[in-house]
């Protein structure tokens, strides 16, 4: 298993402002994973985290509106820029240790735009 | 396009009885299947998983079956607790072994004394 730690765990920010998000694993992996679940919704994902390589987003998502890093095997950011009510959002960061076994996620970040 | 969606948005039963969560997925490339389950405040926890090549898997208090045929995916839960209360959601591994999942919608599942 793997254990995932965000930070922060929530914030409220205002308008037209960016927020970064931390993701910590306790092991190296190679397949890491930013989500986005809207109020009430479900679980849609935001980008893959690259190592050493810039992320690859789905559709709908955009770098500029949602940088990431990712500087090693460990660690990876989520930004979300340029902050509008409708980025309210639990964001959540995920691992998954080898292809076709589950993912693991981090606690999440609840993000309140006013 | 792809989606795993569920069928019923809240779950209500009596605490003992077994529970039944429902999820269909679209794309029959599809090879591996996962349920979590999502307390408020918490990201999602994994409960069970299934592959392609099996019908049925049991665990602890819960198994899952998978209908290939009609693209279908059940979770059920015996003996059901007021800790089973909670969002869950089903989960397709994206073919082509990428990491991605596609989660559908969720079902809340209430748990009454």
């Amino acid at each position: 298993s793997a254990v995932i730690s965000q930070k922060p765990s929530r914030d409220i920010c205002q308008r037209g402002t960016s927020l970064t998000i931390q993701c910590q694993v306790d092991s190296q992996v190679t397949m890491m994973f930013w989500y986005r679940q809207q109020p009430g919704q479900s679980l849609t994902l935001i980008a893959t985290a690259n190592q050493g390589s810039e992320a690859t987003y789905e559709s709908g998502f955009v770098i500029d509106k949602f940088p990431i890093s990712r500087p090693n095997l460990t660690f990876s950011t989520l930004t979300v820029s340029n902050m509008s009510p409708e980025d309210s959002s639990i964001y959540l960061c995920s691992v998954v240790l080898q292809q076709n076994t589950e993912a693991f996620f981090g606690q999440g970040t609840r993000l309140t735009v006013v | 396009g792809e989606s795993v969606g569920l069928h019923l948005p809240t779950l209500s039963v009596q605490e003992g009885d077994n529970s039944i969560i429902n999820c269909a997925y679209s794309n029959s490339a599809s090879d591996y299947f996962i349920w979590y389950k999502q307390e408020s405040g918490k990201g999602p926890q994994f409960i069970i998983d299934i592959r392609s090549n099996m019908d049925k898997r049991q665990g602890q208090r819960v198994t899952v079956l998978l209908n290939k045929t009609v693209k279908h995916l059940s979770l059920q839960i015996a003996a059901t607790q007021p800790g089973d209360s909670a969002v869950y959601f089903c989960a397709e591994n994206r073919p082509g072994n990428t990491g991605k999942l596609i989660f559908g919608q969720g079902t809340t599942l209430q748990v009454k004394p």
